[in-house]
C-alpha cells in the first residue's frame, strides 16, 4: 500500500534556529496535507497543496509540494516555543495516509 | 460550533472487557474518520463513513473491532473483547468534502484507552 515517510522522527533546536521536516511518498500523490499536534492534543490541520511546485506560506512556515508530487518539506524560519509539537504530513487519493510525524523541540 | 465531540475522554478497562468509543461529528460533515494513534505505529486510519455509510474499514485490525454510523450525528467505535495491544488514543475526525482533492479533516480531543 501507498506509505508517506517523513524525516526527521525528531528535532530539537535552540529558539530562533530554523527548522525543515521533509515528506516522501511512495507513489503520487494529488494533494498533500499538513497537520500540527501539540503535547497531549490532537492533529490540527495547517494547510493542503495541490498543485505540482506548490509553495505557500504562512507566517514563518513555509510549505513545499514537489514537481513529481512525492515529496514535500515544512521550514519554519527563526523557531519559537510555541512551534513545539509534532508535525505530519498526510497525503493520497481515496484516503489520507500519514506519516509517522516529525518531533520538534525548543530550547529558549 | 463545539467542534468533533469525543466521549469518553479517558477509558481504563480490564482485559476482555467490551470498550465502546463515542463521536460527534461536526454539523453538516459528510465524512467521518477514526484513527488510532500509538507511538510504535503512528497515526492509523481503522475506518471511514460517507453519508454514515462505511467505505473503507480494511484499516480494522480484526473481527473485535466494529463501529457503527446510526445517523449522521452519531458514531461509536466497539472493541469486544479489548486486549492490552489496544491501549492507545484513538481518535474520531470529520470533513466536508469528497474524494479526489482531500478537504481538511477536524480531530476531536481523542480517547486515552488502556487496558489492563
Amino acid at each position: 500500500g501507498q506509505q508517506v515517510m517523513q524525516i526527521p522522527q525528531y528535532q530539537h533546536v535552540q529558539e530562533g534556529e530554523d527548522f525543515t521536516t521533509y515528506c516522501n511518498s511512495s507513489t503520487t500523490l494529488s494533494n498533500i496535507q499538513w497537520y500540527k499536534q501539540r503535547p497531549g492534543g490532537h492533529p490540527v490541520f495547517l494547510i493542503q497543496l495541490v498543485k505540482s511546485g506548490e509553495v505557500k506560506k504562512q507566517k514563518r512556515l513555509t510549505f513545499q509540494f514537489g514537481e513529481a508530487k512525492k515529496n514535500s518539506s515544512l521550514h519554519i524560519t527563526a523557531t519559537q516555543t510555541t512551534d513545539v509539537g509534532t508535525y505530519f504530513c498526510a497525503g493520497g487519493y481515496s484516503t489520507l495516509t500519514f506519516g509517522k510525524g516529525t518531533m520538534l523541540l525548543v530550547s529558549p | 460550533d463545539a467542534g468533533v465531540i469525543q466521549s469518553p475522554r479517558h477509558e481504563v478497562t480490564e482485559m476482555g472487557q467490551e470498550v465502546t468509543l463515542r463521536c460527534k461529528p461536526i454539523s453538516g460533515h459528510d465524512y467521518l474518520f477514526w484513527y488510532r494513534q500509538t507511538m510504535m505505529r503512528g497515526l492509523e486510519l481503522l475506518i471511514y463513513f460517507n453519508n454514515n455509510v462505511p467505505i473503507d474499514d480494511s484499516g480494522m485490525p480484526e473481527d473485535r473491532f466494529s463501529a457503527k454510523m446510526p445517523n449522521a450525528s452519531f458514531s461509536t467505535l466497539k472493541i469486544q473483547p479489548s486486549e492490552p495491544r489496544d491501549s492507545a488514543v484513538y481518535f474520531c475526525a470529520s470533513s466536508h468534502g469528497g474524494p479526489g482533492v482531500h478537504h481538511e479533516q477536524y480531530f476531536g480531543p481523542g480517547t486515552r484507552l488502556t487496558v489492563t
